[in-house]
Parts: C-alpha cells; structure tokens; sequence
C-alpha cells in the first residue's frame, strides 16, 4: 500500500515566523508532489508542486523535494493569521491516474 | 468561473436507500475523480475517469458506482448506502490528470 505520511499536529507558531510542514512518502516511483491547504469546513486547494530535487519558491511558500530521502516539505514564511488550515500532502506515484493523500497537518498562527 | 460544482452539500439518509451525488465541471477537464475524506484517514480515491465512457476504481470503490456520460458530469452513485459511507464526499477534476486537482464543496452524507 502506498503511503503518505505527515503529522497530524497541531503546529503553532508565532505571527511572522516559519512554518515548517514535513511529509514522507513510500513509493520510490512517485514523480509528483503536491501541497494542498484546506480550511476548516472548505475543499481542498492546490498551492504548490514540485516535481525536480531541490526548493521551489512562490511568495511566501517554498517547496522542497528530496527523492533520495523520500521526503517533501513546505516552509512558509512570515506566517500570518490567515495561514491557519490544515496543509494535504499529495503524492503522484508512477504509473498511476490519482493522488495520495496524507492525513494533513493542522497549521495555528497566533498573533 | 471555472468551478466544480456537487450537489448536495449535505445529505442525511437512511440505509439502503438508493442516492446520487452530482459532480459538473466548467473547465473542460478530461479527468475527473471522486474521494471521500475520513478523520485520521485523509482522502481516499473512490473512483477516477480519465475521458467519457472510460472510469476506473480507486483505492475504496466497494459500495460505489459511478458513469460518464458526458465530459463535464460525474455522478457518484450509492445502490444501498450503508452507515460506513457517513463521510465527506469530494469531486476533483484536473485537465489531465496530473494532480493539480480543482476541488468541489464537497457533500457531507450522513447514513442512519
């Protein structure tokens, strides 16, 4: 079975520090990798992927892959209020139409 | 607005009576998928379709039917919901597949 792993949390953090979300994967064919935030009550959204070794970085958010050590992360900086939400890490392994999920971690920014 | 669009947002029934869930989307995606999202659990694939007539079972398929017939519906069917299908239900779809899913609201179903 294919596996997507992450802590349930929750992570609380200080308004304007890092957050730092972690995810580890078991397919070692997964080619894609994708971070997903969903507040409370509300569906899912896509708010990042990264496919190559190494950071990716839009805005305050930053991606990181490491297929070597089956682990992706999501920094993001200056948190605000408003990040608060659980993050879904999803996995696309190779050969296959769908997405793996992660339970999600649960992010709390307080002011 | 691009959207995908499911019906209805909440649902109580009772066992064994047979539902549907809509799921329509805007955007001309080929793929289409449905997942259920359970505490602890996440979201589980229950069914994909990758173009019309062509559907495929996901990880959790058992107690679900679903058919496309036309490019922009994908109805999620339940013969005779059972209470381990009280869950929240999400319709994704993507152009092609590639997991940069656009979600749905989401139904919330209740079995009693």
């Amino acid at each position: 079975q294919k596996e997507v792993e992450q802590n349930s949390g929750p992570l609380s953090v200080p308004e304007g520090a890092i957050a730092s979300l972690n995810c580890t994967y078991s397919d070692r064919g997964s080619q894609s990798f994708f971070w997903y935030r969903q507040y409370s009550g509300k569906s899912p959204e896509l708010i990042m992927f990264i496919y190559s070794n190494g950071d990716k970085e839009d805005g305050r958010f930053t991606a990181q892959l490491n297929k070597a050590s089956q682990y992706v992360s999501l920094l993001i900086r200056d948190s605000q209020p408003s990040d608060s939400a659980t993050y879904l890490c999803a996995v696309k392994p190779g050969g296959y139409n769908k997405l793996i999920f992660g339970a999600g971690t649960r992010l709390a920014v307080h002011p | 607005e691009a959207q995908v669009t499911q019906n209805p947002r909440y649902l109580i029934t009772v066992t064994g009576k047979k539902l549907t869930v809509t799921c329509s989307q805007n955007m001309n995606h080929e793929y289409m998928s449905w997942y259920r999202q359970d505490p602890g659990l996440g979201l589980r694939q229950i069914y994909y379709s990758m173009n019309v007539e062509v559907t495929d079972k996901g990880d959790v398929p058992e107690g679900y039917k679903v058919s496309r017939k036309e490019k922009r519906n994908f109805p999620l069917i339940l013969e005779s919901p059972s209470p381990n299908q009280t869950s929240l239900y999400f319709c994704a779809s993507s152009l092609f597949g590639q997991g940069d899913y656009t979600f749905g609201s989401g139904t919330r179903l209740t079995v009693v």
